[in-house]
């Protein structure tokens, strides 16, 4: 069974731009979350899409949004990019029951100049 | 607030021996833990999980324990391998009660090295 996927592995922006990162899960999971890493925060959950609806969010700016599609991929809206924007972004799928494992892509890896 | 914290930023082990990382957390809402290793510039990947309804879970080379009344876990790696050299990280969520399954809070990591 293939894994969770992200698009584009790697990423530079300048500030003010806008990025879209892209996530499909494991075939079957209808739970998508994203994570953003960064070395001095650590791993922090951003928010989380089910049936193409946002079911739980963290605490970041309005900047940074998203939408699940029918087929459970999920995209990730950065706009306005700072340069404290800069880190790896790692999206997650699970079956989304309560208490569900879930399983982490490869992350993107975005740098802003 | 670090809801989940992993004292020990580093551990040292010789191949072959246990291996015993710690996480302590707060928030006593905590219902559902897990452990993931992390090689860089991947994905953390998915090792065991333990409910608050248990104390101890077991996969392979792999155990956890669970102490609700200190809020702690442990993940006890028996024997250590050269392949377990990474970083860890414990999670924590509040899904069983609060339905917010999918939002892990995580430590800080622990940078575990097996020497041979």
């Amino acid at each position: 069974k293939a894994g969770v996927t992200q698009t584009p592995r790697y990423l530079i922006k300048t500030r003010g731009q806008q990025v879209t990162l892209s996530c499909s899960p494991i075939s079957g999971h209808r739970s998508v979350s994203w994570y953003q890493q960064t070395p001095g925060q650590g791993l922090q959950f951003l928010f989380e899409y089910f049936s193409e609806t946002q079911r739980n969010k963290g605490n970041f700016p309005g900047r940074f949004s998203g939408r699940q599609f029918s087929n459970s991929r999920s995209e990730m809206n950065v706009s306005t990019l700072e340069l404290g924007d800069s880190a790896l972004y790692l999206c997650a799928s699970s079956f989304g029951a309560e208490a569900d494992t879930q399983y982490f892509g490869p992350g993107t890896r975005l740098t802003v100049l | 607030d670090q809801q989940v914290k992993q004292n020990s930023p580093s551990l040292s082990v010789q191949e072959g021996r246990i291996s015993i990382l710690n996480c302590d957390y707060t928030n006593s809402m905590f219902d559902y833990f897990l452990w993931y290793k992390k090689y860089p510039a991947e994905g953390p990947t998915f090792l065991i999980s333990i409910s608050s309804i248990k104390d101890k879970n077991e996969d392979g080379r792999f155990t956890v324990f669970l102490n609700k009344s200190a809020k702690h876990l442990s993940l006890h790696i028996v024997p250590s391998q050269p392949g377990d050299s990474a970083v860890y990280f414990c999670a924590a969520s509040a899904g069983w009660y609060s339905g917010t399954a999918s939002k892990l809070t995580f430590g800080t990591g622990t940078r575990l090295q097996v020497t041979l």
